[in-house]
């Protein structure tokens, strides 16, 4: 089964507009944790953003934010002020308490920042 | 040099060969990891090593060989592969295989089988 599903394939946002991510998890732990990536063309994967299961505030880091809502288990991506070097695939991904030696991903999104 | 490197970043090889692809870290992780990425699939986990131990091996095929000879160093050898083996691989580190730690990537080596 999917652990990760991320439903848009490709999404496109005018430079400096905020666009939020999508991103839902199937996992029966009480405890694990989220993780936002980027990948420039280059193959990188580039850490973002991490939550937690039990963090009560939503993660931010700098134009990043992460909308958690627990109980619909969604874990969306939101960049804000758009930058042409957003453009890029971005995973969102999972660590279980059972096997945190798995993280898991999702099929990712392409972004594409419009000038 | 600082972060994961990964060499080398294409390869191109006949079924019938044999090839190693490289990946080093300067960060002080004590876990490394060897994703697959195909086209149009998520990446998929091969292979964790944590302290050097092998602590995960996701059904990989046997053409596949990890080896991991000190904390800083992992090494996946090929041989006969398959074109369906054509992908991208990426090496993971990170400070441990622990819930709330995020890994650190190379830039994969690019692979086709031909």
């Amino acid at each position: 089964a999917q652990k990760i599903t991320q439903t848009q394939p490709g999404m496109f946002v005018q430079e400096k507009e905020a666009v939020t991510l999508d991103c839902t998890y199937d996992t029966s732990d009480q405890s694990y944790g989220l993780f936002w990536y980027k990948q420039p063309s280059s193959g990188e994967m580039i850490f973002l953003i991490y939550q937690g299961s039990y963090d009560e505030q939503n993660a931010t880091e700098g134009r990043y934010s992460l909308n958690f809502q627990k109980a619909r288990k969604s874990a969306n991506l939101v960049i804000s002020a758009s930058q042409l070097g957003d453009s890029a695939m971005y995973f969102c991904a999972m660590r279980e308490d059972y096997n945190n030696n798995d993280m898991r991903f999702g099929a990712g999104t392409r972004l594409t920042v419009k000038p | 040099e600082t972060g994961v490197t990964q060499t080398p970043r294409h390869l191109v090889m006949g079924m019938t060969n044999k090839k190693s692809l490289k990946c080093e870290q300067h960060l002080g992780h004590n876990a490394m990891y060897w994703y697959k990425q195909s086209a149009k699939k998520p990446l998929e986990l091969m292979f964790v090593y944590s302290l050097e131990e092998r602590v995960e091996n996701n059904s990989v095929p046997s053409r596949f060989s990890p080896e991991c000879p000190n904390s800083s160093h992992l090494f996946l050898h090929l041989h006969t592969l398959q074109p369906e083996d054509s992908a991208l691989y990426l090496c993971a580190s990170s400070q441990e295989s622990g819930l709330n730690t995020e890994a650190f990537f190379g830039q994969g080596t690019r692979l086709t089988v031909v």
